[in-house]
């Protein structure tokens, strides 16, 4: 079955950037998103990206995909205190309705 | 547009009693889907609908786990009975069908404690 990994932990200073890595193995994957989870709240769609583009960026978020290697990357650009989150990789297949996810990388912010 | 709402947002329940979430998706989506979000095993699909059908409920963990989509606007996901592992946050989410239906909407949750 398909299967997404994503490192558990990420720690950045505030005011550097931050890049969270995922891997998928799903090579029917159409689309790839990134969401976000605030202690005690909901998944927040921050973006996606289909699986013919290899940038996209919007304001302090650029996600890169490396189709042929299966890596998918979310950089955020000037991390503030606020990122400080859990940031959800997912996939959705060819055919496929539903997501599948990894287990979420936290975003540890240091002053 | 007032989102995915789901309730109730925090329950605690004793072993043996049932649990009723439900969920109501955002107007015009046709895909409702249920998740469940644990430290073990992360986000796992339960089940989904398309156009109020169950499509897919391999996810569902055992018989104790039913879910119902009686009308476009409204599901539900029944656990009876209830055990302390079905501890976890339950999330409902929608989005719209093909071809422009690449978003899909989350809920804020059901925490559910069984004690």
């Amino acid at each position: 079955g398909e299967d997404v990994e994503q490192s558990l932990f990420l720690s950045v200073r505030e005011g550097d950037s931050s890049v969270i890595n995922c891997t998928y193995t799903d090579s029917s994957s159409t689309y790839l998103y990134w969401y976000k989870q605030e202690p005690g709240a909901g998944l927040q769609l921050l973006t996606y990206i289909f699986s013919n583009m290899d940038m996209k960026q919007d304001q302090r978020l650029t996600v890169l995909l490396n189709k042929k290697d299966k890596h998918l990357s979310l950089r955020i650009a000037d991390t503030q205190t606020g990122d400080s989150a859990i940031y959800f990789c997912a996939e959705r297949g060819g055919g496929a309705d539903g997501l599948t996810f990894g287990k979420g990388t936290h975003l540890i912010i240091q002053p | 547009d007032a989102g995915v709402i789901q309730s109730p947002r925090h329950e605690v329940t004793e072993m043996g009693q049932e649990v009723t979430l439900r969920c109501k998706p955002i107007s015009g989506h046709d895909y409702l889907f249920w998740y469940r979000q644990t430290m073990m095993r992360g986000l796992e699909l339960l089940i989904y609908f398309n156009n109020n059908v169950p499509i897919d409920d391999s996810g569902m963990p055992e018989d104790r786990f039913s879910a119902k989509m009686p009308n476009a606007s409204f599901s539900t996901l029944k656990i009876q009975p209830s055990e302390p592992r079905d501890s976890a946050v339950y999330f409902c989410a929608s989005r719209i069908g093909q071809p422009s239906g690449n978003t899909i909407y989350f809920g804020e949750g059901s925490w559910l404690t069984v004690v």
